[in-house]
């Protein structure tokens, strides 16, 4: 099935500094890669839907200054968080989808911590 | 604008007591329900998609039915492995973007 890579799984960054992470999808193009953040004992809030070649599109409240997202090929996107802060710490989940047809398959997530 | 509602937000069952999670959704034009599955720390695991009312799909002790409101994930005689969190997402209208709801933690005690 599906595979979608994810790194780091966890990483800790001073405050100021900024961070990437990759999301690779192994075995199939994604044309259409999902950025999601994950509080405690909370749901997936849908941050950004990156598009291969182009902008990705922010939901309302995200600031893509702050959340840079770029999708350079049919099997990577990365996000990268600039000039982080505490309020920054999370849990970061990144997903595709092979096709229309299957369902949506998540990476296995990055722990950031902002000291 | 897509909603879900997922109840109970935490369930406790002992080993092999059965019991089902809701999955209620208002969605304009559904053109899928997932079900998935979180353990702490990583990445939801793909477990269903439904796509019309009166479809049930099952896999070892789940099994996932739909209606035209709302979705069960029934869990038959559960063990302690499958305490984690069930995640419910629907996919409506003409966009991409799943929904999710709160999910519901499921803890099973042997």
């Amino acid at each position: 099935g599906a595979v979608v890579s994810q790194h780091p799984s966890r990483v800790i960054c001073k405050s100021g500094t900024s961070v990437k992470i990759e999301c690779r999808s192994l075995d199939f193009q994604a044309t259409t890669m999902f950025w999601y953040r994950q509080f405690p004992k909370q749901s997936l809030m849908l941050m950004a839907t990156s598009n291969e070649g182009s902008k990705a599109t922010y939901e309302q409240g995200v600031e893509k200054d702050k959340f840079l997202i770029n999708h350079a090929s049919l099997t990577l996107s990365t996000l990268t968080v600039t000039s982080a802060h505490p309020e920054d710490s999370s849990f970061y989940i990144c997903s595709a989808r092979e096709g229309l047809n299957y369902g949506y398959t998540f990476g296995s997530g990055t722990r950031l911590t902002v000291v | 604008e897509d909603q879900v509602t997922q109840s109970p937000e935490a369930l406790r069952l002992q080993e092999g007591e059965s019991s089902s999670l809701n999955c209620s959704y208002t969605v304009s034009g559904l053109r899928g329900l997932f079900w998935y599955r979180q353990d702490p720390g990583k990445g939801p695991e793909f477990l269903f998609t439904l796509y019309s009312a009166g479809e049930e799909k099952e896999k070892e002790r789940l099994k996932a039915t739909l209606t035209k409101k709302e979705s069960f994930l029934h869990i038959t005689a559960p063990k302690p492995e499958d305490s984690a969190t069930y995640l419910c997402a629907v996919l409506g209208g003409a966009g991409n973007m799943l929904t999710f709801g709160g999910g519901t933690r499921l803890m099973v005690k042997p």
